[in-house]
């Protein structure tokens, strides 16, 4: 069954550092998103990607941040300079319009 | 904007049915989504409402009632695998060709033996 991967499954980074965080949505997806789930707390949205653009971005995502589709295959967020509030797990999505598909997520610890 | 309301605990007995309550409000409304949680892994889908009425799958069932900003997810038949957490997502209609999901905070269910 198709599925959405992510890597590193877990990074762990200095304060200022900056990190890339990578996904490979379900190949015939058009919509794409990033979430973050800071523990204990709930799924908050970041930003959603279509047609090779940000189509929504949520109050969190800031200049810190921003995504790309470097190639067919890859869909990354970028996040400058990280701050320990950061600290997080980064989830993402694909979907074709219906339900989103979830990646296993990417555990960001900024020390 | 969107506020989503959902219990944040609760518990019941393996082999019993558990409702879980969502209300919310929104400017638009596109769709109603839940999604299961267990620790440390990623939300898998469950079911998905756009119209009023009951949708069933399996064991489990949704509920939604666009007038009151209502549903529930009701799970039958409760297995201890089923201790997670239930996000009940809301889609805004508003929202920018993105179908993006607006994530309530999660009930946390336990079922006991």
């Amino acid at each position: 069954e198709p599925e959405v991967t992510q890597t590193p499954s877990h990074q762990v980074t200095q304060m200022g550092q900056e990190v890339i965080l990578r996904c490979v949505p379900i190949s015939n997806h058009l919509y794409f998103y990033w979430y973050r789930q800071i523990l204990g707390q709930k799924v908050e949205f970041l930003v959603s990607f279509y047609n090779n653009e940000i189509s929504e971005k949520s109050e969190i995502f800031d200049d810190q941040f921003s995504v790309e589709r470097p190639d067919g295959s890859n869909f990354t967020l970028k996040i400058r300079s990280t701050k320990l509030e950061d600290s997080a797990m980064y989830f993402c999505a694909s979907s074709e319009a219906g339900e989103l598909f979830f990646g296993e997520g990417s555990r960001l610890t900024v020390l | 904007g969107q506020n989503i309301d959902q219990p944040t605990e609760m518990t019941a007995t393996e082999g019993a049915i558990v409702q879980i309550n969502c209300t919310y409000q929104t400017s638009g409304f596109n769709g109603l989504f839940w999604y299961q949680q267990h620790a440390g892994e990623a939300p898998t889908f469950l079911s998905y409402n756009v119209l009023d009425g009951l949708e069933e799958k399996g064991r489990f069932s949704s509920f939604l009632s666009r007038s009151k900003g209502y549903s529930y997810l009701l799970l039958k038949e409760l297995q201890m695998k089923d201790s997670a957490s239930y996000l009940c997502a809301v889609r805004d209609s508003s929202s920018n060709s993105g179908y993006a999901l607006n994530f309530g905070k999660g009930t946390s269910l336990l079922v006991t033996p």
